[in-house]
């Protein structure tokens, strides 16, 4: 069975900092690329960054360029991103998403719980 | 490229047939994805590649379209599927997503 399992999530300040976690379970981790997807509180999803199986090749929304850093540890089965000079609209709750393949594309396939990230004064 | 879902909101009787739409700004072959969300719970793939059934997912719902024009049909809505649906295509950076529908049970 496919676990994920956020952590990391919390009050910040803006301009503050945040890593959030993700530790992978039921499957062979470095075979998958994977992501973070955010919600913020009544709202749609938003695609944030992916990582590749290797952690090689990475990819950001723009809202994330420059301040979020997407990572991974494939010896711990375990998935980051370090949210910098995080601000009120980055309140959201954070998902950590699996990719699956078909058709030479990846496509959404299994999400953890997510864990809420609060940036407010 | 934008995904453009409709309607936004809708209510439906159990037994119903209901159908979601779902348009991308541009073509995007079948790479769309449709997921569906209850209140406090994280989304759940029910179709990929446009009309692909995940193993699970219960055989009322289905998907169909190609290029700009997808469609999320349930053929006869039950009180389990009272949710929130969300397309998204995935042919290309950076990934989009539709603005949701929310069904409810009348």
């Amino acid at each position: 069975e496919v676990r994920l399992l956020e952590s990391g999530g919390a009050l910040v300040q803006p301009g503050g900092s945040l890593r959030l976690s993700c530790e992978a379970s039921g499957f062979i981790f470095n075979n998958y690329a994977m992501n973070w997807v955010r919600q913020a509180p009544g709202k749609g999803l938003e695609w944030v960054a992916t990582i590749d199986s290797t952690g090689a090749g990475t990819y950001y929304a723009d809202s994330a360029k420059g301040r979020f850093t997407i990572s991974r540890d494939n010896s711990q089965n375990m998935l980051y991103v370090q949210l910098n000079s995080l601000r009120a609209e980055d309140t959201a709750r954070y998902f950590c998403v699996k990719v699956d393949w078909f058709d030479n594309k990846g496509y959404f396939d299994y999400w953890g719980q997510g864990t809420l990230v609060t940036v407010s004064s | 490229i934008q995904m453009t879902q409709s309607p936004s909101s809708m209510s439906a009787s159990m037994g119903d047939r209901v159908t979601i739409t779902c348009r991308a700004s541009q073509d995007i072959g079948t790479y769309l994805v449709w997921f569906q969300q209850k209140p406090g719970k994280a989304p759940e793939c029910l179709i990929y590649a446009a009309s692909r059934l995940r193993s699970e997912v219960p055989s009322r719902f289905s998907g169909s379209g190609s290029g700009t024009d997808f469609t999320l049909t349930i053929s006869s809505l039950q009180p389990e599927d009272s949710a929130t649906y969300f397309c998204q295509e995935y042919v290309s950076y950076p990934l989009s997503f539709g603005g949701g529908t929310k069904v409810e049970i009348k």
